[in-house]
């Protein structure tokens, strides 16, 4: 079956650094990639997509590429800032059936400081 | 831009008690979904709707889970005798091809 797995949290960093959220997939089909962001009490929030090998997906400064040779998505920030601190979700949907369903890797807590 | 409502927000419920959490997807959307993440967790899959049946669900969904689409609008995920362990975030998802919309969720305690 389909998985995500992700790099192992919580990831604490001063303002200005610079982000890495490795997530790396195994999927039967041609999955869809995704990163979805959750602030506290909040829901989940689409924060960027890939939907085929190469595509890169970016949005508020975050990228992550569609990589199917190392079947990863890695989410990269180049500066990140003290209201980018929430729990970020890598998540496929598989487009081989219909149905469509999202697996989530386990998320990974961002904490930036000031 | 159209977005997925849910309601109530939050849902407080004592053990045994039956529950039901309603949604209302985007309107063009075919497919329809729910998902839960208990509290500090993973979100899990719990079932997939399209063309007015289940077309997946996960093995949390069992028989004391049922989804329904009542209307040309609400889709709503039903508990008949809840137990402390389903306390968690339920978020509903539409869609129309690829890419889920999800909600923002209803918190739903049981005591």
């Amino acid at each position: 079956g389909n998985s995500v797995t992700q790099m192992e949290g919580p990831v604490t960093l001063s303002e200005e650094a610079f982000l890495t959220i490795n997530c790396t997939y195994t999927a039967t089909g041609y999955p869809s990639l995704f990163w979805y962001v959750q602030y506290p009490g909040e829901g989940l929030q689409l924060l960027l997509k890939a939907t085929k090998a190469d595509d890169k997906g970016s949005n508020k400064g975050f990228e992550a590429t569609y990589r199917k040779e190392t079947t990863s998505f890695h989410l990269e920030k180049g500066s990140v800032q003290v209201s980018d601190s929430a729990v970020y979700f890598c998540a496929l949907s598989d487009r081989h059936t219909n149905a469509g369903k999202s697996t989530f890797g386990d998320g990974t807590t961002l904490t930036v400081k000031p | 831009e159209p977005e997925v409502t849910q309601t109530p927000s939050h849902q407080v419920t004592q053990m045994g008690q039956e529950v039901i959490l309603r949604c209302v997807p985007i309107s063009n959307h075919l497919y329809f979904y729910w998902y839960r993440q208990i509290l500090g967790q993973k979100v899990e899959f719990l079932v997939s709707f399209y063309n007015n049946e289940i077309s997946e669900k996960s093995e949390i969904f069992d028989d004391q889970f049922s989804v329904e689409r009542p209307d040309g609008s609400n889709f709503t995920l039903k508990i008949r005798s809840t137990k402390l362990e389903d306390s968690a975030m339920y978020f509903c998802a539409s869609s129309e091809a690829r890419e889920q919309y999800f909600g923002p969720g209803t918190r739903l305690t049981v005591t």
